[in-house]
């Protein structure tokens, strides 16, 4: 079965810092993994995901992940934070079709960009 | 682009009333997801559809129900509403073979009073 944890609920960052958002995950097959940001009372946009291939992928709004299967990773980074960056971020596994398909989430981390 | 629509946007129901929620996938996707999103919380699966058949239950309550139907749109009943329903209800689509990834509506959100 697969899972997926999140570490730190809640973010604090300076605006123009570092964003780095933990996400660990458990599967017995190689995942793929997605990082969705969640605004005040709307869906779910997905920021980028990872299948296969590179393990650095590129999303929207300049962040980026990296998986690192050694360390069963998926950590969600941007170089520069934006106040338009505070939200809530959600790490998700998706199950093998012949389990579903359906997206595991993690708990959440809540951003927080501060001026 | 179409993305995924969901109505309504937010509905009030009183307890034991029934709600209908509705989802219209992104055009050609026959994969369909519903999940739950309580308060603080994060998005719990409750069932999904391929080919309007279920493909897969979550911890979705007796007391609901969903299925899809031939234009690929689906519907969450919910009856004998409890106030521990309120939530937002998102669904989710996908081409299920080709694009793993799966698309958001806006969800519903639904109060139960």
């Amino acid at each position: 079965a697969q899972s997926v944890t999140q570490l730190g609920s809640h973010v604090s960052v300076s605006e123009g810092a570092l964003v780095l958002l933990r996400c660990n995950y458990s599967s017995s097959v190689p995942p793929y993994l997605f990082w969705y940001v969640q605004y005040p009372n709307q869906g779910l946009q997905l920021l980028l995901k990872y299948t296969t291939g590179a393990t650095l992928v590129k999303g929207i709004n300049g962040f980026e992940a990296e998986f690192k299967k050694s360390e069963t990773s998926f950590h969600l980074t941007k170089p520069s934070a934006h106040m338009s960056d505070a939200a809530e971020y959600f790490c998700a596994v998706r199950t093998f079709y012949n389990q579903g398909g359906k997206l595991i989430f993690g708990q959440g981390t809540e951003l927080s960009v501060k001026p | 682009a179409a993305g995924v629509i969901q109505s309504p946007r937010h509905l009030i129901k009183e307890k034991r009333e029934t709600a209908t929620l509705k989802c219209y996938p992104i055009p050609r996707h026959d994969t369909v997801y519903w999940y739950q999103q309580g308060p603080g919380q994060d998005p719990q699966f409750l069932i999904s559809f391929y080919e309007k058949m279920q493909s897969d239950k979550g911890s979705i309550p007796d007391r609901f129900s969903a299925q899809q139907f031939s234009d690929y749109h689906s519907e969450l009943n919910m009856s004998s509403l409890e106030l521990g329903d309120s939530a937002l209800y998102f669904c989710a689509s996908s081409l299920s073979t080709s694009r793993p990834a799966a698309f958001f509506g806006q969800g519903t959100r639904l109060t139960v009073v």
